[in-house]
């Protein structure tokens, strides 16, 4: 039931874009979206409740489609303060309250 | 103000030992988390407890109990510690609305335990 994301990891150079996905195999409810800084907590960016609904935080936005049970995390023009690892975390119909997270993507903006 | 604290931050201990480490959130949230993060980083879900009672128990050894003497406060204790404990352990928590799970409510996490067990 744990969510699957890609990529694993990916490379910038400070000023460009990236996509992250995450998909599962099970109806959702929502998906949460956390970046963790090296040796920090996981900070939480957005949930996504409906089906179409795309939210934004700073240059960093998601979308989630519900009938494919994906969700995207688009990284703008990105910035140095962008590196870190990005998991995705969600919450499926059938197991109530559980909030599941991906195996995360790590994200390193190079000057 | 720290949202969600956790005590100690980092715990080295032999194998065979009990430890615990415990957690304090003065947001008001009801909803209370043990998340497990290994060493590639997966955040695996152990216990939840919403106002003392708990919700949620992932397939976690018997050696782990947790304890939540009021919805502010979550504990969690380690009998015989093993060498696969190693991880960071973090609590979190969050709010839930009415009468609606927690699955549209942010968790806050706390900066998380560093447990060794050598």
């Amino acid at each position: 039931q744990q969510p699957v994301q890609s990529p694993q990891a990916v490379i910038l150079r400070e000023g460009e874009d990236a996509v992250i996905n995450c998909s599962s195999s099970k109806a959702l409810y929502s998906v949460h979206w956390y970046r963790q800084k090296h040796g920090e907590a996981p900070v939480f960016l957005m949930i996504l409740l409906k089906g179409g609904e795309q939210k934004g935080h700073e240059k960093i936005s998601a979308s989630f489609n519900e009938k494919k049970q994906q969700s995207s995390l688009y990284l703008t023009a990105s910035q140095l303060s962008y590196s870190g690892t990005y998991f995705c975390g969600t919450v499926i119909k059938a197991a109530g309250n559980k909030l599941t997270f991906g195996g995360g993507t790590r994200v390193l903006v190079k000057p | 103000d720290t949202a969600v604290s956790q005590t100690p931050k980092y715990l080295v201990t032999q194998m065979g030992n009990d430890k615990s480490i415990k957690c304090e959130q003065n947001l008001g949230h009801d909803t209370m988390y043990w998340y497990k993060q290994d060493s590639k980083k997966f955040l695996k879900i152990m216990f939840s407890y919403n106002n003392k009672e708990l919700i949620i128990n992932e397939t976690v050894p018997n050696r782990f109990s947790p304890k939540s003497p009021d919805k502010a406060h979550l504990n969690l204790h380690i009998n015989s510690l093993e060498l696969g404990d190693s991880a960071v352990y973090f609590c979190a928590s969050s709010q839930v609305l009415g009468s609606q799970s927690s699955y549209n409510s942010p968790l806050h996490f706390g900066n998380g335990t560093r447990l060794t067990v050598t």
